[in-house]
């Protein structure tokens, strides 16, 4: 079974902080890397997507990779309330097969 | 543009009833999906449909559950003799193709919300 694992949390940060989101994969030949925030009682939306080691930024948000360990991170900058969700890591496995998403991790930042 | 259309947005039914869960997704979008989230639970794959080939019915959790998709558009998610453990968010996304190669995200609807009496 190809996995996705994440923190459950809730991850605690106060306003104005930085928010470290960690997810690891299992199947290391995983090509395409993406995070959903998802509110509660909504449904997730793409925030982020990522496909060569290193960083990408947007924003407020830094998506990292490193195949090589097969983690992928999003960090947060400046949190705010309004970015207190359920934060989704989904990655494509090898083979013909849709994304796996990971549990989530629950951040609530703290004014 | 539109984006990934669910209907009903809510859905309340009784023990035993048969249940269809309708899903238009984004036009041109080849891949479809169905997911379940029970309250405070994370997304369970259900059914997923690529192009015209036959769909991954892997996560099924019964033969009570079904899925099609006509003309490779819209899909309806049926549940049969409905069970007070089907009560859950049924969440449809769809992607412009899929894969690993493919680098596209799917996008989701708003989700239906099923509750069985």
């Amino acid at each position: 079974q190809k996995e996705v694992e994440q923190n459950s949390g809730p991850l605690s940060v106060p306003e104005g902080a930085i928010a470290s989101l960690n997810c690891t994969y299992s199947d290391r030949v995983s090509q395409s890397f993406f995070w959903y925030r998802q509110y509660s009682g909504k449904s997730p939306e793409l925030i982020m997507s990522i496909y060569s080691n290193g960083d990408k930024e947007d924003g407020r948000f830094t998506a990292q990779l490193n195949k090589a360990s097969q983690y992928v991170s999003l960090l947060i900058r400046d949190s705010q309330p309004s970015d207190s969700a359920t934060y989704l890591c989904a990655v494509y496995n090898s083979g013909n097969t849709p994304l796996v998403f990971g549990k989530g991790t629950r951040l609530s930042v703290i004014a | 543009g539109a984006g990934v259309s669910q209907s009903p947005s809510n859905k309340v039914t009784e023990k035993g009833k048969d249940v269809e869960l309708r899903c238009d997704p984004i036009s041109g979008h080849t891949a479809l999906y169905w997911y379940r989230q029970s309250l405070g639970q994370g997304l369970e794959f259900l059914i997923y449909f690529q192009g015209n080939s036959a769909p991954d019915k892997s996560g099924l959790p019964s033969d009570r559950f079904s899925a099609e998709r006509t003309g490779g558009s819209v899909s309806t998610l049926t549940i049969q003799r409905t069970q007070q453990e089907d009560s859950a968010v049924y969440l449809c996304a769809s992607s412009l193709a899929a894969g690993p190669y493919s680098n596209q995200p799917q996008h989701f609807g708003d989700g239906t919300r099923l509750s069985i009496l």
